[in-house]
């Protein structure tokens, strides 16, 4: 049984331009979320997918964007790069099983290196 | 609103010494509490979890963990420490109607031979 994959595991930018990062859940897995951590931090989320819509989002602007598949996996792209976007994007993918949440599980990340 | 404190930055041990690892949390409901463990440059993977009935949760690695209503507490514990174990150790909350957990600013292990 596969876990969760995430592509690609390190990613080198420049400001100003954008990137996509993708991830598969766990098989049997139906919700996506995202998380950023910067070097040293906890994670921070970003958004929640499930059934293909944005179901929660934290603290973080518009340049930060997703999408679900009908498969469900996911996509997060971030717009107009900063140095701070610098981090591990973690994916976590869990069941969504009536009025709360099952566990989280998390892929390996992705690292973004902003320069 | 729920929140977790880990009250230990780092915590240093010796191998085959045994380990505490603090957890407080804050939420106004039956917690769902999680404990991950990060090694360096990686994803997080699950140690244990407390959903409900006994309050002493037993994990992966030989990990286990006590919820103490009481106390507001959920300390992960391991008997005796390998090199191996060195890592971040997150303790998070979550529950019913809190679709995304809270994790804790993490507690460095550092394992000394």
């Amino acid at each position: 049984d596969a876990g969760v994959t995430q592509s690609p595991t390190h990613l080198i930018k420049t400001r100003g331009q954008q990137v996509t990062l993708r991830c598969s859940p766990k098989s049997g897995h139906d919700t996506v979320s995202w998380y950023q951590q910067a070097l040293g931090q906890e994670p921070q989320f970003i958004f929640q997918y499930y059934e293909e819509e944005e179901r929660q989002r934290g603290n973080f602007p518009d340049r930060f964007s997703g999408h679900q598949f009908p498969n469900y996996s996911s996509e997060l792209n971030v717009n107009a790069l900063l140095l701070g976007d610098s981090a591990l994007y973690l994916c976590a993918s869990s069941v969504r099983t009536g009025k709360y949440q099952e566990t989280q599980y998390f892929g390996p990340g992705t690292r973004l290196l902003v320069l | 609103a729920q929140s977790v404190t880990q009250p230990d930055i780092h915590i240093t041990v010796s191998e085959g010494a045994s380990l505490e690892l603090r957890c407080n949390y804050s939420y106004g409901a039956t917690p769902y509490l999680f404990w991950y463990v990060q090694s360096p440059g990686q994803g997080l993977q699950l140690l244990l979890k407390y959903f409900s009935g006994d309050t002493l949760v037993q994990g992966i690695k030989g990990f286990e963990a006590e919820f103490k209503r009481s106390q507001s507490s959920f300390n992960l514990r391991k008997p005796s420490v390998h090199w191996s174990d060195a890592a971040e150790y997150f303790c998070a909350v979550g529950g019913r109607g809190s679709y995304i957990p809270t994790f804790g600013r993490g507690t460095s292990l550092i394992v000394h031979p």
